[in-house]
């Protein structure tokens, strides 16, 4: 089955500390993977997919096949960056990304 | 950029009534997907819409339907509303079918009572 874990509903850190947010799937082909936010009062938006390899906001994150790992990863955080972040993985066949629970970060002062 | 658009942005309901949710695309895209997002919960996929034909259904019952217009803006149906159906709707559009990166509407908040 398809499907996306993302275990921290909430993580706390300072500013300036690093940040991994964890992602784990279940799939069985060659998965497309995704991160979204969605900062306070906004709409849901696209952060980065693994297949471009770039750097968005401070933020990567390396496709794992291995473990069937997506983490997300920026080494200082930011106040800015407190929001919601989901994890997707694009199954291809069935056209529909499959969504993590979501984990909520918090970046203190 | 004037992003995908929904309408209404929340809507109260009793049990057994029906609902239609309405979405404008951002101009250029063909595809257009649904979305619900349960409190808590990431958002789960209902349909996917492109070029008026049904690409994709999720795991939903037949009280749910959608369509698409020759403009691609698109329409979600709930039929015999339950009040498990009270959550975030999210609409989003896309390019093509195979999904390029999702622009998300800011969602439909329906409750039913």
């Amino acid at each position: 089955a398809q499907r996306v874990t993302q275990p921290e509903k909430l993580l706390s850190v300072f500013k300036g500390a690093p940040v991994e947010l964890k992602c784990n799937y279940s799939y069985s082909g060659s998965p497309e993977l995704f991160w979204y936010v969605q900062y306070s009062r906004q709409r849901l938006q696209l952060l980065l997919r693994h297949i471009s390899r770039e750097s968005i906001k401070g933020f990567t994150a390396d496709l794992n096949k291995g473990e069937t790992s997506f983490h997300l990863k920026k080494p200082f955080a930011q106040e800015e960056d407190s929001a919601m972040y989901y994890c997707a993985l694009y199954g291809g066949a069935t056209n529909k990304l499959i969504f993590g629970t979501g984990t909520l970060l918090a970046v203190q002062p | 950029d004037a992003g995908v658009t929904q309408s209404p942005t929340h809507l109260i309901k009793t049990r057994g009534q029906h609902v239609t949710l309405r979405c404008s695309p951002i101009s250029g895209h063909k595809s257009v997907s649904w979305y619900q997002q349960v409190l808590g919960q990431g958002p789960q996929f209902i349909f996917q819409y492109y070029e008026k034909e049904e690409r994709g259904r999720g795991n939903f019952p037949d009280r749910f339907s959608a369509r698409q217009f020759p403009n691609y803006s698109s329409e979600l149906n709930v039929n015999a509303l339950l009040l498990g159906d009270s959550a975030l709707y999210l609409c989003a559009s896309s390019l093509d079918y195979r999904v390029s990166p999702l622009h998300f509407g800011n969602g439909t908040r329906l409750t039913v009572t």
